[in-house]
C-alpha cells in the first residue's frame, strides 16, 4: 500500500486558487489517486479521482505528472466555505484505500 | 438518495459496558468500511467486508472489537468491554466493489464517549 505524504496545514484567503500536493514515491502501477474534504463532525466526502494527466470536475483539478510519485489537488477561488481537512489516499481497488492519513488541514481566511 | 446512516449519533456509556454500533450502507453496495477518528488526527481503519467474503479484521485494535455484517447490508460493531481510549468517532462507509476507480460514502458517524 501507497505511503503518502502531504503538508499539514496551509492558509489561503477567500478567492485564490488553492494547490495541494501529495507524494506518494512508491505507487504502484494499477493504484489511483483519489482525496477525500472533511468538515467538522462529518464523514470525509470524495472530491476527485485520477490515473494520470489531469482530471477536472465542478469542485477541484487533479493534477498528476507522468511519473505519478506525485499528485496536485487545486481548489480554484476558494471560500471559507472551503476550510476543511484534506486527504490524499493511493490504492488500486476498493478493498485497498485503507489509511487516511493525517491530511491537510486548509484554513480560508476572509 | 439516501447515503450512509449510523446510530446512535451519540454514546455515553461507563467504562466496562458493552457498545454497539450501527452502519445501514448504502442500497447495492457491497463493500462496507469501519473507521475509527480520534479528535484530531485521522481516519484509522478497523473492518472491511465485502460480499460473502471472510472480512478483513486486520484493523481491529483489540479482541474487544468486533463486527458483523447480516444479509449483505446492515452492519453492527461492537466494542465490549468499552475502556476511555475507545472514545471516538466511529465511522461507516460503503462502496460500489469494483476494482479500478471507486469512491467511499461515508456516514455522518457516532461519537462515543466512555466515561
Amino acid at each position: 500500500l501507497a505511503k503518502t505524504t502531504q503538508p499539514i496545514s496551509m492558509d489561503s484567503y477567500e478567492g485564490q486558487e488553492v494547490n495541494i500536493t501529495c507524494s506518494h514515491n512508491n505507487i504502484a502501477t494499477n493504484d489511483y489517486i483519489t482525496w477525500y474534504q472533511q468538515f467538522p463532525s462529518q464523514g470525509p466526502r470524495f472530491i476527485i479521482q485520477g490515473y494520470k494527466t489531469k482530471v477536472t470536475n465542478e469542485v477541484a483539478s487533479l493534477f498528476i505528472p507522468a511519473d505519478r510519485k506525485s499528485s496536485t489537488l487545486s481548489l480554484p477561488r476558494v471560500s471559507l466555505s472551503d476550510t476543511a481537512v484534506y486527504y490524499c489516499l493511493v490504492g488500486a481497488s476498493y478493498g485497498q484505500n485503507f489509511v487516511f492519513g493525517p491530511g491537510t488541514r486548509l484554513s480560508v481566511l476572509p | 438518495g439516501a447515503g450512509v446512516s449510523q446510530s446512535p449519533s451519540n454514546k455515553v456509556t461507563e467504562k466496562g459496558k458493552d457498545v454497539e454500533l450501527r452502519c445501514d450502507p448504502i442500497s447495492g453496495h457491497t463493500a462496507l468500511y469501519w473507521y475509527r477518528q480520534s479528535l484530531g488526527q485521522g481516519l484509522e481503519f478497523l473492518i472491511y467486508f465485502q460480499g460473502n467474503s471472510a472480512p478483513d479484521k486486520s484493523g481491529l485494535p483489540s479482541d474487544r472489537f468486533s463486527a458483523e455484517r447480516t444479509g449483505g447490508s446492515v452492519s453492527t460493531l461492537t466494542i465490549q468491554r468499552t475502556q476511555q481510549e475507545d472514545s471516538a468517532v466511529y465511522l461507516c462507509a460503503s462502496s460500489l466493489a469494483r476494482s479500478g476507480a471507486y469512491e467511499q460514502y461515508f456516514g455522518p458517524g457516532t461519537r462515543l464517549t466512555v466515561t
